[in-house]
This record gives C-alpha cells, structure tokens and sequence, in this order.
C-alpha cells in the first residue's frame, strides 16, 4: 500500500513565525503535491515537484515555498505565518507517466492554525 | 481554462435510499475525471475515475458515475447509501499536459440519517 504521512495533525503557530510541514512518502513517486483545503473551496494547489530539487507554482503560490532534496520528501514552507494561511493543508504523491499512472495518493493532512 | 463546479455543498439523505452527487466541468480538451472521498480526520481516497472507453465508471463501495461529454458532466451514484458513506465528496478533473495536476470542485459533503 501507498504511504503518505505528514509530520503533524494538528499544529498551531503564531503570526510571523517560520512554519515547516512535512511529507515522505514511501512508494518511489516522482510526484510530489501540496494542496490547501478550506470550506467552500475545496481543494487548491500551493506548489508541485516533478523531481528531485524540481519545483512548479500552483495555483496559490503567494506566501509559501518548497523544498525536495530528497525524492521521497516534500517540505512545504510558511516563510512568516500569517492568520489567513489557517488551514488544512494536504499533501500527495503520483507516479510520471501520464494519467494512466498517474493517481494521486493523499496524506491525511495537517490542520495549521495561525494566531 | 478548465473549471469543476459541485452543484449542491450538503446533501442529506436517509439510510437506504438512493443518492445522487451531481458534477459539470468546463474545458475545451478531452480530460479526465476522478471522484474522491474524504472521511472525517481523514485524507483523499480514490473512488473512482474516467480515462477513456465506457462512460459507466463502477468504484469501489458500490459507488458508480457516467460520464456525459454533451453535458459536460461526471455524476456520482449510489442506489442504497449506508450511514458510513457519510463523508466530503470531491470532483476533479486533471489537466492535459504532464505532471498529473488535479483541479478540484468545491466538494459536496453527503449525511446519510438512520
């Protein structure tokens, strides 16, 4: 079975602070996604990598950064926290290769709270 | 640019009785299209997805969903939903090109009663 484990549930952090979330999945994905999910929105791309130390803007880039030094790891980074990135944030990996392999497996998420 | 809209935020249903979650998607190329589930404290599971071929797609809980290109559709069915079917319900479709990259509705959070 595909893992994909996020290095926190639940985490609260104040305004300004430097916030780390971490994802390691554990199948060999050349994939690597970080979403945000907030109600009414559904869920919307922050940043993807395609491979190692390859990075692409999603959607909502603004306020956050990335990190993949290793394949199997995808930081996503919060450089100064600010109250409207409270959120739940979701992380996924897939194979390359087209859509046909390309099903994205999710984490169960981290719930960021800003304060 | 492609779009995905969930047509009802809540549906409510009672035990047994048949479900329907409706989805439309925009975009001026073939896609492809994917169901997923969200349950409580929980990430996205795959239910079931549309590459190519017949339009009828079976998943996994006895969920189905057809495919209708002339109306830009990709509905969710069940005939007898279970209490723990209760859950957040996404519609994506992915963009042509590489990388695999999902856009996704706004979700459709469905509470089945007893």
């Amino acid at each position: 079975d595909v893992k994909v484990t996020q290095s926190s549930r639940y985490l609260v952090k104040r305004t300004g602070e430097k916030v780390f979330l971490e994802c390691v999945q554990d199948m060999d994905h050349e994939n690597m996604f970080w979403y945000r999910q907030d109600p009414g929105l559904g869920l919307r791309l922050i940043y993807f990598s395609y491979d190692v130390k390859m990075k692409e803007k999603g959607d909502i880039p603004e306020g956050y950064s990335v990190s993949r030094e290793k394949k199997e790891r995808f930081s996503l980074i919060l450089e100064s926290a600010s109250t409207n990135q409270t959120s739940m944030y979701l992380c996924a990996s897939s194979l390359s290769g087209g859509i046909i392999r390309g099903e994205q497996y999710f984490g169960p998420g981290t719930r960021l709270t800003v304060t | 640019a492609q779009s995905v809209t969930q047509l009802d935020s809540q549906v409510p249903v009672f035990e047994e009785a048949p479900v329907e979650l409706r989805c439309n998607y925009s975009s001026s190329v073939s896609v492809y299209l994917f169901w997923y589930v969200q349950y409580p404290n929980q990430g996205l599971q795959l239910l079931l997805k549309y590459l190519s071929g017949s339009t009828l797609v079976k998943g996994i809980n006895g969920f189905e969903a057809e495919f209708n290109k002339s109306q830009t559709s990709f509905h969710l069915r069940k005939p007898s939903v279970h209490i723990s079917d209760t859950a957040e319900y996404f519609c994506a479709v992915s963009l042509s090109g590489g990388y695999n990259k999902l856009i996704f509705g706004a979700g459709t959070r469905l509470a089945v009663h007893p």
